[in-house]
């Protein structure tokens, strides 16, 4: 079986503090994507990375590949109010063509006090 | 465009009832999703179709019931419900592979008592 791990499963946090969550697997994965859930709506993609080694920004948050494109990270500089939610990552497994497979983790739940 | 609506939002049943839960997209996807959220367990994909009139087993298929006549719907059945399918239902649409962008809907609480 294939598992994404994240970590931490909480975290709770005051408005203004970093933090960092992980995204870890013993697979490796062609592609990998965080998605941000809040409660009462669906998962909402923030993005997708695909070079091992790969860091893309969006505004105050960063996300990272590992080199061996098997765990990511994301980190939120200052975070915010707004923040709050689940985040979840899902690693990508292409077998060609349009086969493939989307595996998610449990997700981290984040509370960003005022 | 609406993107992803599913109905109905909330719904309760009793042990061995049967209902039909329908997701519609109107982005003209090619795939579509039915996943189970449950607390502690993430997201867990149950059926998915790769086109109309197709349809395959994910990772948690028994006790589920899915068609895709038309591009556009992707209908979830349970034919005799049970207590252990209480969860928040999503379903999700993507353009071309399992592995592109999903899109999901707001997702349907089912409570089975």
């Amino acid at each position: 079986t294939q598992l994404l791990e994240q970590s931490p499963q909480f975290l709770s946090i005051q408005e203004g503090e970093n933090l960092t969550v992980y995204c870890n697997s013993s697979s490796v994965f062609s592609s990998l994507q965080w998605y941000r859930q809040e409660p009462g709506e669906g998962p909402v993609l923030l993005v997708t990375v695909v070079t091992g080694g790969e860091v893309k920004k969006l505004k105050r948050l960063t996300f990272q590949f590992g080199d061996a494109r098997k765990d990511s990270s994301l980190h939120i500089t200052a975070a915010q109010p707004g923040d709050t939610g689940l985040y979840l990552c899902a690693g990508a497994k292409n077998y060609g063509g349009s086969q493939g497979n989307l595996i998610f983790g449990k997700g981290t739940k984040l509370s960003v006090k005022p | 465009n609406a993107g992803v609506t599913q109905t109905p939002k909330f719904r309760v049943l009793k042990t061995g009832q049967s209902m039909t839960l329908l997701c519609a997209q109107d982005m003209n996807h090619e795939y579509m999703y039915w996943y189970r959220q449950d607390p502690g367990m993430g997201l867990r994909l149950i059926h998915y179709s790769v086109g109309e009139g197709t349809t395959a087993k994910g990772e948690v298929p028994d006790g589920y019931n899915v068609s895709r006549l038309k591009k556009q719907n992707f209908l979830l059945g349970l034919e005799s419900a049970a207590p252990s399918q209480t969860s928040v239902y999503f379903c999700a649409s993507s353009y071309g592979t399992i592995t592109d962008t999903q899109y999901f809907g707001p997702g349907t609480r089912l409570t089975v008592l």
